[in-house]
């Protein structure tokens, strides 16, 4: 499939388990980013990625870990899911630096933590 | 902490009509871009507007930037029920870096048939 895809798009969980979100994206795009979004909330950034095994941290990046081994995977972990990070991900690819490139966007995992 | 802030926060017309959408930005930007979310979806880019820029249409958008009261606006004319969606701006600048964009909270904007 070509684009930017997310899986699983729907995740159930208990407090203090590991989760592994995936994003995979077909364009080759050098930067990666994920977001995440609350109920009738904007974007906040997590993490995001320059080119594979570059990765910064975003405005909230606590609780979550990334990696990009290659350019085309990010997959975002939370070590220890808490009920805070209930949300919505969002993972977001583009080609090159600066915000005067759109951003195009996966459709998103709903994760819900219990 | 969200560069930008979305005005209103929601929004009903009559199909038709126009809707305005503003932004307002706290620090000095390059770019602004607004996006459109569909309920469910990710997010869809719809417009670029550059800091030496005052005004941009794409068909049924326009796009005004005044960077001296560091707001945008976003005004879809003739307006559809498939234009129901949060709208939502997203600047770059001096609070980000490389290819970050900081987004706004969003306008949910009904426009009822």
């Amino acid at each position: 499939d070509a684009g930017i895809t997310q899986s699983p798009r729907y995740k159930i969980t208990e407090t203090g388990r590991q989760v592994t979100l995936m994003c995979h994206q077909t364009w080759s795009h050098s930067y990666m980013f994920w977001y995440r979004q609350d109920l009738g909330h904007g974007l906040r950034l997590i993490y995001y990625s320059a080119a594979a095994d570059i990765t910064d941290k975003g405005e909230v990046p606590d609780g979550y870990v990334v990696s990009r081994s290659k350019t085309e995977n990010f997959p975002l972990t939370l070590e220890s899911a808490t009920r805070s990070q209930t949300s919505v991900y969002f993972c977001a690819s583009t080609a090159y630096p600066g915000g005067a490139y759109e951003q195009y966007f996966g459709p998103g995992t709903r994760l819900t933590v219990t | 902490s969200q560069q930008g802030e979305e005005d209103p926060q929601a929004l009903s017309i009559q199909e038709g009509e126009n809707a305005t959408m503003n932004c307002s930005y706290k620090t000095s930007i390059n770019n602004l871009q607004w996006y459109r979310q569909n309920s469910g979806r990710g997010l869809v880019h719809l417009i670029l507007i550059r800091s030496n820029e005052r005004e941009k249409h794409s068909g049924r958008l326009r796009v005004t930037l005044d960077t001296s009261k560091k707001s945008s606006s976003l005004l879809i004319t003739a307006s559809r029920a498939a234009d129901t969606a949060s709208y939502f701006c997203a600047t770059d600048g001096e609070e980000t870096s490389g290819s970050r964009l900081t987004f706004g909270e969003g306008t949910q904007l009904t426009v009822n048939p």
